[in-house]
């Protein structure tokens, strides 16, 4: 059983390009959350996803940064419009099922921003 | 917003010695604390979840306590080796979210 798998490992961009990060969860997990971790930081909540639903995006930016998570398919999280202060690690974890279960992370894509 | 601190932020033991952590987190709207081991360029490897007050796990030289009446939970490492070395993660769990702690960066010099 493969774990969580995110791609790519590494994104550079520009300032002011798009930035999309994926992440397939662990087989058998329909619950998907994103975290960040900026530069000197701990890990940050960003979105819980579950199939075709966003639950929880308390930790989203307003502005500029959209998460999905399709019927089939990765989960995708989108940067719109990057900037220097986007840049961070992403990660994604996955969990059978919400509340008391284990979340799995993934490796993380680091981001950076020029 | 929720206030998980671990401490010490860091800690240096040499091979063989017994070391512990503490977490300390709010003791309302308690799901679950969970704890991570997580080294450099990897995922965070997830060591326990713990509901229960007065929960107690074990997985090798590694076990941990909950007490969610106080708020805070310990980690004990027995007889630390090199390759326990790596920030240990607690996360407190409300509902749909992890909230991390700071970490603490154990180093166990040979």
């Amino acid at each position: 059983n493969a774990g969580v798998m995110q791609n790519p490992r590494h994104l550079v961009r520009r300032r002011g390009q798009e930035a999309r990060l994926r992440c397939s969860p662990m087989k058998g997990h329909s619950h998907v959350y994103w975290y960040r971790q900026l530069p000197e930081e701990g890990l940050k909540f960003m979105v819980y996803l579950q199939k075709e639903n966003i639950i929880d995006e308390s930790g989203m930016p307003k502005e500029r940064f959209s998460a999905e998570f399709p019927k089939e398919g990765p989960s995708i999280l989108r940067i719109q419009q990057v900037v220097r202060g986007d840049s961070a690690a992403y990660f994604c974890a996955s969990s059978p099922q919400q509340k008391t279960d284990t979340q799995y992370f993934g490796p993380g894509t680091r981001l950076t921003v020029l | 917003i929720l206030n998980v601190e671990q401490s010490p932020q860091s800690l240096h033991v040499q091979e063989g010695d017994s070391t512990n952590f503490t977490c300390s987190f709010p003791s309302s709207n308690f799901y679950a604390l969970h704890w991570y081991r997580w080294e450099t360029a990897k995922s965070p490897e997830a060591l326990f979840v713990m509901t229960l007050n007065g929960d107690e796990k074990k997985k090798g030289r590694i076990s941990a306590t909950l007490n969610t009446k106080e708020g805070y939970s310990y980690l004990y490492i027995k007889g630390s080796q090199p390759e326990d070395s790596a920030t240990y993660l607690c996360a407190f769990n409300a509902g749909n979210m992890l909230t991390f702690g700071g970490g603490t960066r154990l180093m166990v010099k040979p």
